[in-house]
């Protein structure tokens, strides 16, 4: 059990373009899941809290707006990257919460040009 | 903020050593975790920890819930190469904190 998905698993898109990535987690539900970002050979970077049913909260030096997170269900959270640039590529990683424990999903690679 | 130690940085062992790998704060945690991260995924969780002094065992790793709350630290026995990877400490307090991570490289 405690099955987290990701889609897309890698996606290429063209700078000041949105890309919205999903978060789901398959056999369990979480009221609660976290969006992070990894940079090459680092560690793990909390962006944002994501809530079901209420705004999500964002980690200080993340930009809410351009960060769009939406928790609508107890399995799905999507991440959404507005006007991307190429700063912007990296590793970004869902996980959902089940009591303390968090399950990571595999993983979206995302590279703008 | 609750702030992880985690080390070492990164060690190159032979195939069938031990490993031991360890993280430590200046905060108490209620809850470990040892995730294992291969490249390209996310990732995974080996073991939780939720009491002090608890040791647990998964398969060839042990974990050990530090008796101060402060520290945990985490054994591979007989590694093999399919343990390379990047290991991560995370501590629950007031939330999650994952330390630096410890990368590990196996030589058959």
């Amino acid at each position: 059990g405690a099955v987290v998905s990701q889609h897309p698993s890698w996606v290429i898109c063209k700078s000041g373009t949105s890309v919205k990535i999903e978060c789901r987690s398959l056999d369990f539900q979480a009221t609660t899941m976290f969006w992070y970002r990894q940079f090459p050979k680092q560690s793990l970077m909390l962006m944002a809290t994501s809530n079901e049913g209420s705004k999500a909260t964002y980690e200080q030096g993340v930009e809410k707006d351009k960060f769009l997170i939406n928790h609508a269900s107890l399995t799905l959270s999507t991440l959404t990257v507005t006007s991307a640039h190429p700063e912007d590529s990296s590793f970004y990683i869902c996980s959902a919460a089940r009591g303390y424990e968090q399950y990571f999903g595999p993983g979206t690679r995302l590279t703008v040009t | 903020g609750q702030q992880l130690n985690q080390s070492p940085q990164s060690m190159f062992i032979q195939e069938g050593e031990d490993v031991s790998m360890n993280c430590t704060s200046s905060s108490i945690f209620n809850t470990w975790l040892w995730y294992k991260q291969d490249p390209g995924e996310g990732p995974v969780l080996l073991i939780a920890l939720y009491k002090a002094g608890e040791l647990t065992s998964n398969g060839r790793l042990t974990a050990q819930f530090g008796i101060t709350r402060k520290d945990s630290f985490l054994n591979i026995s007989a590694s093999i190469p399919s343990d390379v990877g990047i290991y991560f400490c995370a501590g629950h307090g007031d939330d999650m904190r994952f330390g630096a991570g410890t990368r590990l490289t196996v030589k058959p």
